[in-house]
């Protein structure tokens, strides 16, 4: 089983919809969450940043955190087509010094479109 | 802009080669991060460095080294170039080595090996 799992879609929206981006993992020691945007050709872009259970809102993103169930996600409101990018989920535990446990492990990327 | 600068961006060599890339890190992080991104992988880590000395090894082969410099920034040296070595190399930030600090990532070099 991959440390962290993430559906690559794509997925395809018409502009103004609600889009929902998921990613699950198996690593308890996982504390530390975000999410990325990345552009073709460009590197990943950081949006959220959280590490606790709950919600977090920026703007028209919220993250979602939930602990017990491995599970995170990304809500975006009011899709503009300039949302179109593929979307990464990442997570780090506080790591041992030395290790490579607490590097920030990537799910693969969902792919999103969103149509005019 | 992250603040994370790589060069070169574009990168065409042959095989058995050697090439080496560059990173400066975002003024005032410490840490820096090198990860290999291909399609079929994703995004992989390869090593992390914080204040000059190797802090963490990912899936990074013996191939490939790299190291950071007294002034924060970083080279990833490759060589003996293959095929399979084509791919985005992105260099990334961060304050702290661990833990709380989120990486910033700059726009990557792309390697093609011929």
């Amino acid at each position: 089983q991959k440390e962290v799992e993430q559906d690559p879609g794509p997925l395809s929206v018409p502009e103004g919809a609600i889009v929902s981006l998921n990613c699950t993992y198996s690593n308890s020691a996982f504390q530390y969450f975000m999410w990325y945007r990345q552009y073709s050709r460009k590197g990943p872009e950081l949006l959220m940043y959280t590490y606790s259970s709950g919600n977090k809102e920026d703007g028209r993103f919220t993250a979602q955190v939930d602990k017990s169930s491995k599970y995170i996600s990304l809500f975006i409101r009011d899709s503009q087509p300039s949302d179109s990018a593929t979307y990464l989920c990442a997570m780090r535990s506080w790591g041992d010094y030395g290790g490579s446990q607490g590097n920030l492990i990537f799910g693969k990327g969902t792919k999103l479109s969103v149509k005019p | 802009d992250s603040g994370v600068t790589q060069t070169p961006k574009h990168l065409i060599t042959a095989t058995g080669q050697r090439v080496t890339l560059r990173c400066s890190p975002r003024s005032g992080d410490l840490s820096v991060y090198w990860y290999q991104q291909s399609l079929d992988q994703g995004l992989q880590f390869l090593i992390q460095y914080y204040n000059g000395e190797e802090r963490a090894k990912g899936n990074i082969l013996e191939r490939f080294s790299a190291q950071q410099f007294p002034d924060l920034h970083s080279e990833l040296n490759l060589s003996s170039l293959e095929l399979g070595d084509s791919a985005l190399y992105f260099c990334a930030s961060s304050v702290g080595d661990r833990g709380p600090s989120p990486l910033h990532f700059g726009n990557g070099t792309r390697l093609t090996v011929t």
